[in-house]
């Protein structure tokens, strides 16, 4: 079974852009959440999706957006981009909600110039 | 909330040695846990998990760890390290209704010859 799929891998973009990343999630699983990884602030979560609808958020700007579709894949947009999201962006899927098991992909990793 | 701490940044052990990276972690209910590990510049991959039954859980790559509830811990060991288990390891603690899963800041593991 293939695993989680991220596009593109690299990325770089000047501030005041806004950048669009892609996540596609194992087959069957409806699940897709996405963290930020810095190295100051680590491993932070940003987003859950579920069933096409935004299910928890994590402490971050309105700049931050995403949506999922009905195949379960999932696109994280970030508008207004500033020094300070240059970061990897990883997504994970899982089957469900809860007491599950998530699955990571390689991650996007931007730079904002 | 929950919230998982990986005291120790950074461990140097000899390759053949064994090995114990420290997990603490806070939940207020029962709490579901992750070793990751990351090579550079790649993902997360799953280790090992624990949600509920038996302490002690194997992982892949001869890793285990022992869920203590009484020390709100979960160590990961390995008995005999090898050179390739140099990388980043995070503990992670989810929760029982949602995918916002909270990580620990890693532990980058140095092998030596």
């Amino acid at each position: 079974k293939a695993g989680v799929t991220q596009t593109p891998r690299y990325l770089i973009k000047t501030r005041g852009q806004q950048v669009t990343l892609s996540c596609s999630p194992i087959s069957g699983h409806r699940s897709v959440s996405w963290y930020q990884q810095t190295p100051g602030q680590g491993l932070q979560f940003l987003f859950e999706y579920f069933s096409e609808t935004q299910r928890n958020k994590g402490n971050f700007p309105g700049r931050f957006s995403g949506r999922q579709f009905s195949n379960s894949r999932s696109e994280m947009n970030v508008s207004t981009l500033e020094l300070g999201d240059s970061a990897l962006y990883l997504c994970a899927s899982s089957r469900s909600r809860g007491q599950e098991t998530q699955y990571f992909g390689p991650g996007t990793r931007l730079l904002v110039l | 909330a929950q919230s998982v701490t990986q005291p120790d940044i950074h461990i140097t052990v000899s390759e053949g040695a064994s090995l114990e990276l420290r997990c603490n972690y806070s939940y207020g209910a029962t709490p579901y846990l992750f070793w990751y590990v990351q090579s550079p510049g790649q993902g997360l991959q799953l280790l090992l998990k624990y949600f509920s039954g038996d302490t002690l859980v194997q992982g892949i790559k001869g890793f285990e760890a022992e869920f203590k509830r009484s020390q709100s811990s979960f160590n990961l060991r390995k008995p005999s390290v090898h050179w390739s288990d140099a990388a980043e390891y995070f503990c992670a603690v989810g929760a029982y209704n949602n995918n916002d899963m909270r990580f620990g800041a890693g532990t980058r593991l140095t092998v030596k010859p």
